[in-house]
C-alpha cells in the first residue's frame, strides 16, 4: 500500500511562534495534498487542497496567510502555521491520492500532527 | 456545507458479538463513499471505497453495503476481535476530490 508520513507527531509551541509540518509520499507521486484538521469530538474538517506547482486553495474560513502551504514537489507539502495561537491548537492531518487518480479512489492518510499552542 | 452523520458515535461489544453501525450522507452528486480504519497513533487506513448503488464489499469479518438512492452505508464486523477496535470513518465524495467526513464510530471490543 502507499504510505504517507508525516513530521512531527507531536510539536508545543509558544505563542506567536511558527510551526512548520511536512506531509511526504513515500512510495507515490501526489500532485494534490490534502490538509484536514481536526477538533476534539468533532470531523476531518478540509482546510485546504495542495496543488505541485502551483497556489493552494483554502476552504471557506480558513486563513491563507496564516496556513502557508507550500507543494514544492510531487512528494512533499509543508503547512506552516503562523504567530500560532491557543485557538490554533489542534490535530493536523494530511491525506494525499495517487497522481491521476480518479475521484473514486481512496486517499491515503499521514498519521498526523498534534500542536499545543501555550 | 454537506453533512455526513455516523451513528453511534462510539459502541462497547464483547470479543465475538457482531456489530454494525451507520454512515448517511447526501444522495445527490455521489461520486464515492469511503470507508477508512482509524486507529490510535496511526493512520486511517482505507477500507473501502464503494461507488454503485448496492454495492456490497467485504475484506476479512468486515462487510459494507451501500445505497446511494437513500443515502446510507452500513458496516458490519462479524465476531468483532479485540484488534478490530478502532474508530471507523466514512467519508462522502460528491465531486473534484474534495471528501467530506463523518464523526467516525469509535468502536471498543472487550475481551
Amino acid at each position: 500500500g502507499a504510505v504517507v508520513s508525516q513530521h512531527p507527531s507531536w510539536v508545543i509551541c509558544k505563542s506567536g511562534t511558527s510551526v512548520k509540518i511536512e506531509c511526504r509520499s513515500l512510495d507515490f507521486q501526489a500532485t494534490t495534498m490534502f490538509w484536514y484538521r481536526q477538533f476534539p469530538k468533532q470531523s476531518l474538517m478540509l482546510m485546504a487542497t495542495s496543488n505541485e506547482g502551483s497556489k493552494a486553495t483554502y476552504e471557506q474560513g480558513v486563513e491563507k496567510d496564516k496556513f502557508l502551504i507550500n507543494h514544492a514537489s510531487l512528494t512533499l507539502s509543508t503547512l506552516t502555521v503562523t504567530s500560532a495561537h491557543p485557538e490554533d491548537s489542534s490535530f493536523y492531518i494530511c491525506s494525499a491520492p495517487r497522481k491521476g487518480a480518479s475521484l473514486q479512489e481512496t486517499q491515503y492518510f499521514g498519521p498526523g500532527t498534534r500542536l499545543l499552542v501555550l | 456545507i454537506l453533512n455526513v452523520e455516523q451513528s453511534p458515535q462510539s459502541l462497547h461489544v464483547q470479543e465475538g458479538d457482531s456489530t454494525n453501525f451507520t454512515c448517511s450522507f447526501p444522495s445527490s452528486n455521489f461520486y464515492a463513499l469511503h470507508w477508512y480504519r482509524w486507529e490510535t497513533a496511526k493512520s486511517p487506513e482505507a477500507l473501502f471505497v464503494m461507488t454503485l448503488n448496492g454495492d456490497e464489499k467485504k475484506k476479512g469479518r468486515i462487510s459494507a453495503t451501500l445505497n446511494t438512492k437513500e443515502g446510507y452505508s452500513y458496516l458490519y464486523i462479524k465476531g468483532s476481535q479485540p484488534e478490530d477496535s478502532a474508530t471507523y470513518l466514512c467519508a462522502f465524495s460528491g465531486g473534484y476530490q474534495k471528501v467530506t467526513f463523518g464523526i467516525g464510530t469509535k468502536l471498543q471490543v472487550i475481551p
